[in-house]
């Protein structure tokens, strides 16, 4: 299996620019999460989904930030617009619907840098 | 509320040694679920290892195992004969059986040195 894959690796860009950051879970898993991880607050869930429902997005920092997931093989997460306190690594992770449900496997992560 | 409390910022050993991780949790659940993640340089998060709170049993995998204590509420990671790959954070993690949500400790960070 691939893994989860995350697009882009690496993203800068000038504050007030729209960022879309997207994720393709790994095949057959029935819950996806987003992550941001910065020096001061550690790792923090933003959102989750189950077979595409947004299902608690009480860890969105505030307004500027959605995420959607279309489809059982992608999902954005997009800021706009975005400001210097949005740097961190973004982090998506799925996880299987029966057995294993409860482990997260993480893609490689996002490192944002908004100047 | 549930935490993760990881006591040590940072520890060094030498390549081949074996070195122990410490952390503890607090919960009043008695189904859930501990993790063992590495974060390398290379930022990415990788699952070490897994428990669940119903299994006496310690989990093991390769050279990674981990002395799980429910009454103590401990889960502390032992690596064996490290190698210099192992340098990473390792973060510990808990899950309760009824949620996703992730409760991480601060990390420690760990260096094999040559």
């Amino acid at each position: 299996d691939a893994g989860v894959i995350q697009s882009p690796r690496h993203e800068v860009t000038e504050m007030g620019q729209e960022v879309t950051l997207r994720c393709k879970p790994i095949s057959g898993h029935d819950y996806l999460f987003w992550y941001r991880q910065t020096m001061m607050r550690g790792l923090e869930l933003l959102i989750y989904f189950n077979n595409n429902v947004p299902i608690d997005d009480s860890g969105m920092p505030e307004d500027r930030f959605s995420a959607k997931m279309p489809n059982a093989s992608f999902s954005t997460l997009k800021i706009q617009p975005s400001e210097p306190r949005d740097s961190a690594v973004y982090f998506c992770a799925s996880s299987p619907g029966q057995g294993m449900v409860e482990t997260q496997y993480f893609g490689p992560g996002t490192r944002l840098l908004v100047l | 509320a549930q935490t993760v409390t990881q006591s040590q910022p940072e520890m060094s050993v030498q390549e081949a040694e074996t070195v122990t991780l410490s952390c503890t949790y607090d919960t009043s659940e008695s189904n859930y679920y501990l993790f063992w993640y590495k974060q390398p340089p290379s930022r990415q998060m990788i699952l070490v290892i897994r428990q669940e709170a119903y299994k006496q049993q310690n989990a093991t995998e390769n050279r990674f195992s981990v002395n799980f204590q429910k009454a103590a509420k401990s889960f502390s990671l032992k690596i064996s004969d490290s190698q210099l790959g192992d340098t990473a954070m390792y973060f510990c993690a808990f899950l309760m059986d009824s949620n996703y949500q992730l409760i991480w400790g601060a990390g420690t960070k760990l260096i094999i040195k040559p």
